[in-house]
């Protein structure tokens, strides 16, 4: 059974940064891509970007170009999302989830079918 | 960049009744790359659906997924109490990105 666990609360100040981290269980981390999706107060899902650690491969929403990194940790299991120059806008919970691929008669599917708990991410000065 | 527009915004049912929810996108989706989610307030959201109409592990047989193209279904046959929360549809839009529509909220009448 694949959990991940991420780290708790912060509060931040205006123009500073925050690291967020994943850490799975329960599952070959080497196989593992991971999602990082954002829930601001009242409002729905966004899309924040996503890592696959054996190949390497890092992609985020352009709106958050140059202010976010997106790393792992393979011998810790762990997946991790930075994010810089913070505002009041980027006040919100955090998720990290699998991002599953599937083969099927369809070709390849994806979804996101583990969950984080969610971290809460309040910026304010 | 594809988008997703789901309709309508909130539902307002009872329990026992049908529930049919829509997801709208600006041009055709792969039906492979189509999913739907649930969030109750205070919880990550949870996978039903992928592929359109594959349930995920655990997930009731009273939710159901349809649809191809731009237009997607998720039928719920018979609500029951727990099921009452938000729902989103994602699509998979390539090298790792994906885009949610911006949610129904299902409410008990």
């Amino acid at each position: 059974q694949v959990q991940l666990v991420q780290s708790g609360a912060e509060v931040k100040k205006p123009g500073s940064s925050v690291k967020v981290s994943c850490k799975a269980s329960g599952g070959t981390f080497s196989s593992f891509a991971f999602a990082w999706v954002r829930q601001a107060p009242g409002h729905g899902l966004e899309w924040v970007g996503g890592i696959i650690p054996f190949l390497d491969t890092v992609n985020f929403a352009q709106k958050f170009h140059g202010r976010v990194a997106i790393t792992s940790d393979e011998p810790t299991n762990t997946a991790y999302m930075e994010l810089s120059s913070l505002t009041s806008e980027d006040t919100a919970v955090y998720y990290c989830a699998r991002n599953r691929e599937w083969t099927g008669e369809g070709g390849a599917y994806y979804a996101m079918d583990v969950w984080g708990q969610g971290t809460t991410v309040t910026v304010s000065s | 960049e594809i988008v997703l527009t789901q309709s309508p915004g909130t539902l307002s049912l009872s329990p026992g009744e049908r529930a049919t929810l829509s997801c709208r996108a600006s041009q055709s989706v792969r039906s492979s790359y189509l999913a739907w989610y649930q969030q109750k307030p205070g919880q990550a959201p949870r996978l039903l659906i992928y592929a359109a109409s594959s349930r995920a592990t655990g997930i009731p047989d009273r939710f159901s997924g349809s649809g191809s193209g731009t237009d997607f279904t998720l039928t719920i046959s018979s609500l029951e109490p727990e099921d009452f929360a938000v729902y989103y549809c994602q699509q998979f839009a390539g090298s790792l990105s994906y885009t949610f529509g911006q949610g129904t909220k299902l409410e008990i009448k």
